[in-house]
This record gives C-alpha cells, structure tokens and sequence, in this order.
C-alpha cells in the first residue's frame, strides 16, 4: 500500500520569501502525485499534479513541484510567498487502478508574517 | 457547473441519532469518495464508489454506510452517532486516477 510523509507540521514564511513544502512518498513504483490547498472552512482545491511526463510541473496560483523518483520526493515550491498563500496545504499519492483512491499526508500549515 | 455539492454545512446531532449526509456531482464522474478530516490527521478514507452500484470500504469504514444509485449522488449514512464520529466530512469526486479529485466544501459534525 502507498503512503505520504510531510515532515513538517507547521511553517512559517516572510511574505516575498521563497518557499518549499517537503512531501515523501512510499510506493514500488510510479504513483500519481497530488499537492492540495485548503483555507479555513474550505474544501481542497488542486494545485497541481503529476502522473507522467516532465517532472517539473506547473500549478495555479505560481505554484511547482518536482518529482524525484530516486529520493521518492514531490516536494511544492513558490518562489515568493503572499499573505494569501497562508492556508493548509496536503499532499497525496494515488496509484493505478483499486478505485484510484488517494492516499493524504498529515499537512503542512503555512503561516505568512508580513 | 456546480461540481460537488454537499449537504448540509453543519449539523448537531445527539448520541445514538442517525443522519445522511448528502453528495450530488454534476460533472458524470463515476469515481467517488467520501473522506474525514480530524485535526493533524490529514484525511481519511470511509468509503468510495467506482461506478453506480459499486461501492467499497476505505481505511475507517466503522460506523458508516453508504449507496450509489446513480452517477450523481453518493449519500453516507451515519447509524447511531458516537462521539468518535465528530469531524469535517469531505466527498469527492473523480474522472480517472490521474486526475485528481474534485472535492465538495464539507460537512462540520458535532455529536453531543
């Protein structure tokens, strides 16, 4: 079965500082690789995705993330924060077929000082 | 295009009630999901759906049931609320694996 690490429970971050959310991932092969956003009292929305091709994807809001098969990474970066990107942010890792279920990590809470 | 629409937002319930909480999506996904969100626990399986008809356990199914008539609407079940069962109820719905999930605004529980 996959399963999902983010190392880090909480961050905090100057507005305009650059930034990178660790998430490490266990799985024999490929998965598919998710980074999910939430403010509070809101439902997730996708930042971005990986399943295959490039390993450094774009996502909305000047978000990226890289994948790195051989250190079995996926980890967000923004080179530089705003206050608005204060919010919780998941990773998650799904496999092929098995009802394409999603497996989260614990999250990251992000905190902007201004 | 709605997405995913949950009901309701928020809901008290007394120990030993029972509710269903409901999910419709309007995007002709036949992936669905219904996941829990406790705090620092990231968010929990109960149950998903690969098509009408079709429905199978997560990782925390106790408690719970659920039935998918049709493509659109996932509703969960919850039979004599404990407390263990407060928490954010979140469902989801998908076209296919690498896609992602689109997910629903949620409903807060309370069981008092």
């Amino acid at each position: 079965a996959q399963s999902v690490t983010q190392p880090d429970i909480h961050i905090t971050v100057s507005e305009g500082a650059s930034l990178e959310l660790r998430c490490n991932y266990s799985y024999g092969a490929t998965p598919y690789l998710f980074w999910y956003v939430q403010s509070p009292g809101q439902g997730l929305q996708l930042l971005l995705k990986y399943f295959s091709g490039d390993t450094l994807v774009q996502g909305i809001k000047g978000f990226e993330a890289e994948f790195k098969r051989s250190q079995s990474s996926f980890n967000l970066r923004k080179p530089s924060v705003h206050w608005s990107d204060a919010a919780e942010y998941f990773c998650a890792v799904g496999v092929p077929g098995g009802g394409n279920k999603l497996t989260f990590g614990t999250g990251t809470q992000l905190k902007v000082e201004l | 295009n709605a997405g995913v629409t949950q009901t309701p937002k928020f809901r008290i319930l007394k120990i030993g009630q029972s509710m269903t909480l409901q999910c419709t999506q309007d995007m002709n996904h036949n992936y669905m999901y219904w996941y829990r969100q406790d705090p620092g626990m990231g968010l929990k399986l109960i149950y998903y759906s690969v098509g009408a008809g079709i429905t199978d356990k997560g990782e925390v199914p106790n408690g719970y049931n659920v039935s998918r008539s049709t493509t659109e609407d996932f509703p969960l079940r919850l039979e004599l609320a404990a407390p263990s069962q407060t928490s954010v109820y979140f469902c989801a719905s998908s076209y296919f694996g690498g896609d992602g999930y689109t997910f629903g605004s949620g409903t807060r529980l309370t069981v008092v």
